[in-house]
């Protein structure tokens, strides 16, 4: 079974451009979430789409968006990079809640985005 | 959320178990306790959960204190492989609730 997959694994882009980064959950999978990790900090928590909905999102500016299509893939959005933009995006999936919840998250290996 | 604290770094010889103390001493009744592991340049793996009974899988051991203010994850026999740096997290089950902090960086050496 394939895993959690992201697309492109290294994307270069200068101040100003705007970047998208795709994902691709585990199949069977309606949850996804979006976290961004630069360098030398921990994973912050960006985006989570669930059935096609944004349901949370963390503390990020309106500049970083997405959205999840109806085969529950999805897409990130950063406009007007900036250099602080840097840094490692990790998609992560997770099944539908069959009656309880259990936050087990299937990570990819994520994008990283250099912006120069 | 309730905050967890991790030593940053740990060193651990290769085939011995790999202690990993996290505490959580403002844990509510109704939170839990997840592990995760980050090798370098990949994206986090799940290791175990708990939320008050002592629990083991394929990958490792977790002990939750009887008043859970504190855990410990337990890798019984470390290898090189699992040199990665090892999130502790409390969280309520709620979806997108996952908060990772700086976790341990262990190191196993031969």
């Amino acid at each position: 079974e394939a895993g959690v997959t992201q697309s492109p694994t290294h994307l270069i882009k200068t101040r100003g451009q705007q970047a998208t980064l795709r994902c691709s959950p585990i199949s069977g999978h309606t949850s996804v979430y979006w976290y961004q990790q630069a360098l030398g900090l921990g994973l912050q928590f960006l985006l989570w789409y669930d059935e096609g909905e944004e349901r949370n999102r963390g503390n990020f500016p309106p500049r970083f968006s997405g959205r999840q299509f109806p085969n529950y893939s999805s897409e990130l959005n950063v406009n007007a990079l900036e250099l602080e933009d840097s840094a490692l995006y990790l998609c992560a999936s997770s099944p539908p809640p069959l009656g309880r919840w259990n936050e087990k998250l299937f990570f990819g290996s994520g994008t990283q985005l250099s912006v120069l | 959320d309730a905050k967890t604290t991790q030593p940053p770094s740990m060193d651990c010889a290769e085939g011995r178990a790999a202690n990993l103390p996290c505490n959580h001493s403002t844990i509510s009744g109704n939170e839990y306790v997840y592990w995760y592991r980050q090798i370098h340049s990949q994206g986090p793996q799940y290791i175990i959960h708990g939320l008050k009974n002592n629990e083991t899988n394929e990958m490792a051991s977790l002990i939750i204190t009887e008043d859970r203010k504190s855990s410990t994850l337990i890798l019984p026999h470390a290898t090189l492989r699992d040199t990665a740096v090892y999130y502790c997290i409390v969280t309520l089950r709620k979806p997108g609730n996952l908060i990772f902090g700086k976790g341990t960086k262990l190191s196993v050496k031969p």
